[in-house]
């Protein structure tokens, strides 16, 4: 299986910071990664597929990069509303795989 | 607007069946793949079963491979997952989602499920 580490496990911010998360995978995934939030209560939903596409409705403030094995979701400019847990997954191979998550705190 | 709406959740003794369903509307079901993620509770998020369009075509990961069914009826526009000897490993709430290219686009709302005595 494809253990995806996702780092740091918590990261607390000030709005208007730019920040980065990190995912690692144990194999080369290729650009079969995608990023999730979820918010305190909520489902989940898809941020972006492929690495780097974005999504419609999802603020241009979230981007994402890299390939292989390396990945990182970035927020330009952290707002109240991006309290959340994110999660990465790898659509490269079976089973299916998630990240544990980064839990973003606002200061 | 897509909605995904699960039900079917309840607490279930060990080694029991349970079977959830989920309501899809919006879109174009017979269209989409489907699959169920799960996340215990205050854990992270796990894949559990994937379904091809026409259903003839099913994924499991393998701790649940031989007791869990995923099926669908796409005249009804409902995705359904039936849950045989239940563990209190699968306690968790349960997600019904679209799949794109192996990426989960639209999340329904979840329901739980209990695995206790």
């Amino acid at each position: 299986d494809v253990v995806l580490t996702q780092s740091p496990a918590t990261l607390s911010v000030t709005p208007g910071e730019r920040i980065s998360l990190s995912c690692r995978a144990s194999e080369s995934v290729d650009s079969y990664l995608h990023w999730y939030q979820q918010k305190p209560n909520e489902s989940p939903r898809l941020l972006i597929k492929y690495a780097s596409q974005s999504i419609s409705g999802i603020p241009s403030r979230f981007s994402g990069s890299g390939s292989g094995t390396d990945f990182t979701l970035s927020i330009n400019g952290v707002e109240l509303d991006d309290l959340s847990i994110y999660y990465c997954q790898q659509g490269n191979s079976l089973p299916l795989t998630f990240g544990s998550g980064t839990k973003l705190e606002i200061k | 607007e897509v909605q995904l709406v699960e039900s079917g959740g309840v607490l279930v003794q060990p080694g029991r069946s349970m079977k959830l369903s989920c309501a899809a509307s919006g879109f174009t079901f017979s269209s989409f793949p489907m699959a169920w993620v799960r996340q215990a509770p205050t854990k992270g998020l796990e894949w559990v079963a994937t379904i091809s369009t026409s259903g003839g075509t099913t994924y499991y990961r393998d701790s649940v491979k031989g007791r869990f069914t995923i099926s669908r009826d796409n005249a009804k526009s409902a995705l359904y997952l039936q849950m045989d000897s239940l563990r209190s490993e699968d306690t968790a709430t349960y997600y019904c989602t679209t799949v794109g290219s192996y990426y989960f686009d639209y999340w329904g709302q979840g329901v739980m499920v209990t695995v206790s005595s």
